[in-house]
């Protein structure tokens, strides 16, 4: 069964860092990987989804890279900003051709950046 | 963002009462997902669908029930409530028959059974 693991649970950055978060999975037999950002009370916005033939993907200050053959994936921020503070997780997709029924996620990271 | 409703927003019920969680798209996508999200477990799978009346079950489908009758449509039912379906009930939709298409979640109901 995939697992999914995000370490920290929680992180504190000052404004203006560049900073990493990490996912990893036990079964690199994957077909895509996703980044979803989590506000507090809100729902989860998709920021970037990797394929398994892709090594990375970008969208402005984010870059996501993926290792397939590792079991990990890191989400680097460039420049935080307060508005990045949210909890971020990672989601791998390994079951299906069709669809997204197969998505093991991550418990997520949380994020602070301090003004 | 994508036009998912769900709704209630938040409930409060006594166990053994039944419950019924709607979500309700614009977007006319295909393919729609309920999960579960509780502390330290992430976002579990309870029950998707692939197209109208085509239903099937998630990893934690037990105690739920689904149904939907139109593509824009999707009802949870938790026939008889327990204290440990309390938890935040999120929606999610995505369009294509590919894995490479991204979720789009709704805003999610906070239900408490007592």
């Amino acid at each position: 069964k995939q697992e999914v693991t995000q370490i920290p649970a929680a992180l504190s950055v000052p404004e203006g860092e560049n900073l990493v978060l990490n996912c990893s999975f036990t079964d690199s037999a994957i077909y895509n990987l996703q980044w979803f950002r989590q506000d507090p009370g809100k729902g989860l916005t998709s920021l970037l989804l990797i394929q398994s033939s892709q090594r990375e993907q970008t969208s402005g200050r984010l870059n996501a890279s993926l290792d397939k053959s590792s079991g990990r994936s890191t989400l680097y921020i460039a420049a935080s900003q307060p508005g990045d503070s949210a909890t971020y997780l990672c989601a791998v997709n390994d079951g299906s051709n069709f669809g997204n029924e197969k998505l093991t996620f991550g418990t997520g990271t949380r994020l602070t950046i301090i003004p | 963002d994508a036009g998912i409703t769900q709704s209630p927003r938040h409930k409060v019920t006594e166990t053994g009462t039944p419950v019924t969680l709607r979500c309700h798209q614009t977007e006319n996508h295909r393919y729609m997902y309920w999960y579960r999200q509780d502390p330290g477990h992430g976002l579990r799978l309870i029950h998707y669908s692939y197209g109208v009346k085509d239903t099937d079950k998630g990893e934690v489908s037990d105690g739920y029930s689904v149904s939907r009758s139109k593509t824009e449509d999707f009802l949870l039912t938790l026939e008889s409530a327990t204290s440990s379906q309390t938890s935040v009930y999120f929606c999610a939709i995505n369009g294509q028959a590919t894995t490479n298409e991204k979720l789009f979640f709704g805003s999610g109901t906070q239900l408490s059974v007592l």
